[in-house]
């Protein structure tokens, strides 16, 4: 089955600076990317997602990037703000499946 | 947007007691629900897919009869814990997809956090 790997693990910026995180998935036949934002004790947020027929997805300070020869997508953040910090997901979705794999996760600390 | 509701969103309950959470898509038909869980600290684990008038589809190393899931309705799954026990204590939240958001559209519940005693 699917298996998604997400790196680093924790990631500390400065307010400003840019912030990438990155992620691996196995089955090739995956198609559908999401990101989501998840702070304590809450639900997750979807903040941006990718298909597999799309190479880069951009809102705002927000963009994604998809390789799909090498099985690999990013999160890019530029100009990081303190409420920007939480613990960020990646996610694939298996092609003929509806269900989401989730990444280990991503805890970004943004200090003023 | 798709609003999916879940109740209750904190629960203790003593070891060898029976636990209900219910998943609610308020304003969307859901066919289809899901159910994670997650440690602290952790990512979401799959633990099963809800299928309305069927039986779920659990993932591997997912105990069915601990866990029961009922989706009766196209609004409603409910997972039920078994017996639960200390280890069970996690958080349990359930998603859905709206079927009319094309770009998929997967909506997370608030959650439960469940504590077994």
């Amino acid at each position: 089955g699917e298996n998604v790997e997400q790196h680093p693990s924790t990631l500390s910026v400065q307010e400003g600076d840019s912030a990438v995180i990155k992620c691996t998935y196995s089955d090739s036949a995956s198609n559908y990317f999401p990101w989501y934002k998840q702070e304590l004790g809450k639900r997750p947020q979807l903040i941006i997602d990718i298909r597999s027929n799309v190479g880069e997805k951009k809102d705002q300070r927000i963009a994604v990037t998809l390789n799909k020869t090498a099985k690999h997508f990013s999160l890019h953040i530029t100009e990081t703000q303190p409420e920007d910090s939480a613990v960020y997901f990646c996610a694939a979705s298996p092609s003929g499946f509806q269900k989401l794999v989730f990444g280990t996760g991503t805890r970004l600390l943004v200090s003023p | 947007g798709a609003v999916v509701s879940q109740h209750p969103s904190r629960v203790i309950c003593k070891s060898g007691t029976s636990v209900k959470i219910e998943c609610r898509s308020l304003d969307f038909q859901a066919t289809t629900m899901f159910w994670y869980r997650q440690f602290p600290k952790k990512s979401l684990m799959l633990m099963a897919t809800s299928n309305e008038g069927s039986k779920a589809t659990y993932e591997q190393g997912v105990e069915k009869d601990k866990f029961l899931i009922n989706h009766a309705s196209l609004t409603l799954s409910t997972l039920t814990v078994t017996s639960a026990h200390p280890e069970d204590s996690s958080f349990y939240i359930c998603s859905a997809r709206d079927p009319r958001n094309t770009d998929y559209g997967y909506t997370f519940g608030s959650g439960t956090r469940l504590t077994v005693v």
